[in-house]
């Protein structure tokens, strides 16, 4: 069965500087990769997703994420984080015939 | 824009009440979902939908039903409210042609306390 591990389950990171969040899969076959953002109060935002070609994949907001197949992950980045930025991040992965499975989720903290 | 809405943003309820969780989409998508959320845990699938009167269990479908009468309309029930039912309850809908691994649309979610 596939799973999902996003290693941090908080960060925190001043303003202005780059973000790294991790996420981990493990699946038989070719994966689908997405990455959600969780504003307070509110529901979940498609950021970005991966189903084929160019593994680095551009999303909304200026985040991008890498798909890196040897090491079965699916990093999303942002070079210079804004305060706005602060939320949950989820990522999640599906497949043909499958259900998506999500993360634990990954909580973003920005300091002024 | 896709809007899916759900019927209340936090609900209390007492243990052995009926409760019913809404789900309205506007996109005439195919697919609906109802997910729970807990902390550290992410979201799990209750129970999905892709087509009218159609249901399909998801990975902790015990304790829920769903109902899906319309092709808009989604909806959770738990038949007898317990206090482990406590959670954030998320639906989404997505449209057909590439199957499960479209986009899904999130509504902003209903709080459930179950005293």
């Amino acid at each position: 069965a596939q799973s999902v591990t996003q290693p941090d389950i908080h960060i925190t990171v001043s303003e202005g500087a780059s973000l790294e969040l991790r996420c981990n899969y493990s699946y038989g076959a070719t994966p689908y990769l997405f990455w959600y953002v969780q504003s307070p109060g509110q529901g979940l935002q498609l950021l970005l997703k991966y189903f084929s070609g160019d593994t680095l994949v551009q999303g909304i907001k200026g985040f991008e994420a890498e798909f890196k197949r040897s090491q079965s992950s699916f990093n999303l980045r942002k070079p210079s984080v804004h305060w706005s930025d602060a939320a949950e991040y989820f990522c999640a992965v599906g497949a043909y015939g499958q259900n998506f499975v999500f993360g634990p989720g990954t909580r973003l903290s920005v300091l002024p | 824009d896709v809007k899916v809405t759900q019927s209340s943003r936090y609900l209390v309820k007492r243990t052995g009440e009926k409760v019913f969780l809404e789900c309205v989409q506007d996109m005439d998508h195919e697919n609906m979902f109802w997910y729970r959320q807990d902390p550290g845990l992410g979201l799990r699938l209750i129970y999905f939908s892709y087509d009218v009167k159609m249901k399909e269990k998801g990975d902790i479908p015990e304790g829920y039903s769903v109902s899906r009468e319309k092709k808009e309309r989604f909806s959770l029930i738990l038949e007898s409210a317990s206090t482990n039912q406590t959670s954030m309850y998320l639906c989404a809908s997505s449209g057909s042609g590439t199957g499960v691994y479209n986009e899904q649309f999130f509504g902003p979610g209903t709080r459930l306390t179950v005293l």
